[in-house]
C-alpha cells in the first residue's frame, strides 16, 4: 500500500472558502512535502516541512505535520479559483538510501 | 535560468520503436529523476541518478534505460516501446535524494 495517502480524493469548494487536504504516511520520515500540478505542467513545489517541525506557513498555505500520528494537512486559505490544481504529499522516507515517495493525489476545484 | 528542460513535449511511437527523452538542467543539482505519471497511479520513480556516472532503479524501471555523463543531462530511453509505456513523463532535480525536486513540463507519449 502507499506510503503518503492523500485524503480526500477530490474536493471541490467555493471561492474564498478554506481548503484542506490531507496526508497519511506509515514509516518514519525526514521530511514531508507538498506539491501542486495545475493540469498539463509538471509539478511544483509548495512547501517542505521538516520532522522536527510542527507547522510551516507559505503565503495563504499552512501546513502541519503530526508525528505520532503520522499525518500531515495542507490549508489553503480564502482559496481562489487559481487554486483549482492538483495537490500531492510525498514523504522523505528515513535512511541512507530512501527516496521521496508521492502519493496519488487530491483534485481540488474552486469554484467561481 | 531554464530550470528542467524535457523535449519532446509529445511524441508518438508505434510498438517496437525506440526513441530518448532528453532531459537537461542548470541548477547544477545532484540528484536527478525520471516518473510516470498514469490516471489514478501518481507519480512512479523509473530511474534515478545521485551525480554524473551513478544511476540506480526506481519502482518501475523495466523497458526503460538511463545514463548520467555530466551533470546536467539525464537522458531516458526506450529500447522497444510497448503501449503500456503510454505515460506522460516527468524527469526532476534536487539537490538532494529528499529535498525540493525541481519538475520539468513532461514529456506525454503515447505508444500506438
Amino acid at each position: 500500500s502507499q506510503q503518503g495517502e492523500e485524503d480526500p480524493q477530490a474536493l471541490s469548494i467555493q471561492e474564498g472558502e478554506n481548503a484542506t487536504m490531507n496526508c497519511s504516511y506509515k514509516t518514519s520520515i525526514n521530511n514531508l512535502q507538498w506539491y501542486r500540478q495545475n493540469s498539463g505542467r509538471g509539478l511544483v513545489h509548495l512547501i517542505l516541512i521538516r520532522s522536527n517541525e510542527r507547522e510551516k506557513h507559505s503565503g495563504r498555505l499552512r501546513v502541519t505535520l503530526d508525528t505520532s500520528k503520522k499525518s500531515s494537512s495542507l490549508l489553503i486559505t480564502a482559496s481562489r479559483a487559481a487554486d483549482t490544481a492538483s495537490y500531492f504529499c510525498a514523504t522523505g522516507i528515513t535512511g541512507a538510501n530512501s527516496k521521496l515517495t508521492f502519493g496519488k493525489g487530491i483534485t481540488l476545484s474552486v469554484r467561481p | 535560468n531554464a530550470g528542467v528542460t524535457q523535449t519532446p513535449k509529445f511524441q508518438v511511437l508505434k510498438t517496437g520503436q525506440s526513441m530518448t527523452l532528453q532531459c537537461a538542467q542548470d541548477m547544477n543539482h545532484e540528484y536527478m529523476s525520471w516518473y510516470r505519471q498514469d490516471p489514478g497511479m501518481g507519480l512512479r520513480l523509473i530511474h534515478y541518478s545521485v551525480g554524473a556516472g551513478i544511476t540506480d532503479q526506481g519502482e518501475v524501471p523495466n523497458g526503460y534505460n538511463v545514463s548520467r555523463s555530466t551533470t546536467e543531462d539525464f537522458p531516458l530511453r526506450l529500447l522497444s516501446a510497448a503501449p503500456s509505456q503510454t505515460s506522460v513523463y516527468f524527469c526532476a532535480s534536487s539537490p538532494g535524494r529528499k529535498e525540493t525536486q525541481y519538475f520539468g513540463p513532461g514529456t506525454r507519449l503515447l505508444v500506438l
